[in-house]
């Protein structure tokens, strides 16, 4: 089956910067997630994105499926923007979502 | 409209007991998903349900684990004889098919812990 992997596992950003986290898969996926668990752990869907490029207020996702990749970018972080960021993909031959390990997201005052 | 909805928020149990876990999809959705979800890690896929069948419960650790859904909406996952490993959060999806196209949208999740 497919693997994902996602990087950083860990940032720790100021309020206001600007941050891009990466998700690269091992094989094509034709469908591809992103989601923010809050630290009440509850997984909001940010982007439903298995190709191209979308864009939700300060939040935007690109993904390249040719060369099996997604990014996340945030613009002028807020601390409630802090959480960890999973991106999950699924191909043809399962159902399920298979899942990178986060990133966790620390935004400071 | 409503999301998905599970009850209970969460579950303190003993070792050896039986507990069931509920999960309202969205309205209409006609696949569900359970996943269960370990402190520091992604979710893990326990089982899928297409209407009221079972199409992928590859996921199920042990028989300890069971699930249905009688009627293509509401389902239960049933764990029996309780171990301390089976503590987790208890996530629960749904989608509006079980196309592999199809965004899936989640619970607040049920936090289980076994004493």
């Amino acid at each position: 089956g497919i693997q994902v992997e996602q990087s950083p596992p860990d940032l720790i950003l100021q309020e206001g910067a600007n941050s891009t986290l990466r998700c690269n898969f091992s094989d094509s996926v034709n469908n591809l997630q992103w989601f923010h668990q809050n630290p009440w752990g509850q997984l909001i869907n940010l982007f439903y994105i298995p190709s191209g490029t979308k864009q939700n207020g300060r939040l935007s996702a690109t993904t390249v499926a040719t060369e099996r990749y997604s990014l996340l970018y945030i613009s002028s972080s807020q601390t409630t923007d802090s959480g960890v960021y999973f991106c999950a993909g699924r191909s043809d031959s399962n159902y399920q979502l298979i899942w990178g390990a986060g990133t966790k997201l620390i935004i400071k005052p | 409209g409503a999301g998905v909805s599970q009850t209970p928020s969460n579950k303190v149990t003993e070792k050896g007991k039986y507990v069931e876990l509920r999960c309202d999809p969205i309205s209409g959705h006609t696949a569900l998903y359970w996943y269960r979800q370990s402190l520091g890690q992604g979710p893990e896929f326990l089982i899928y349900f297409q209407g009221t069948g079972a199409a992928d419960d590859s996921g199920l650790p042990n028989d300890r684990f069971f699930a249905v859904r009688p009627e293509g909406s509401v389902s239960t996952l049933k764990i029996q004889r309780t171990e301390r490993g089976d503590s987790a959060v208890y996530l629960c999806a749904s989608s509006s098919t079980g196309g592999a196209y199809a965004e899936q949208f989640f619970g607040p999740g049920t936090r289980l812990t076994v004493l």
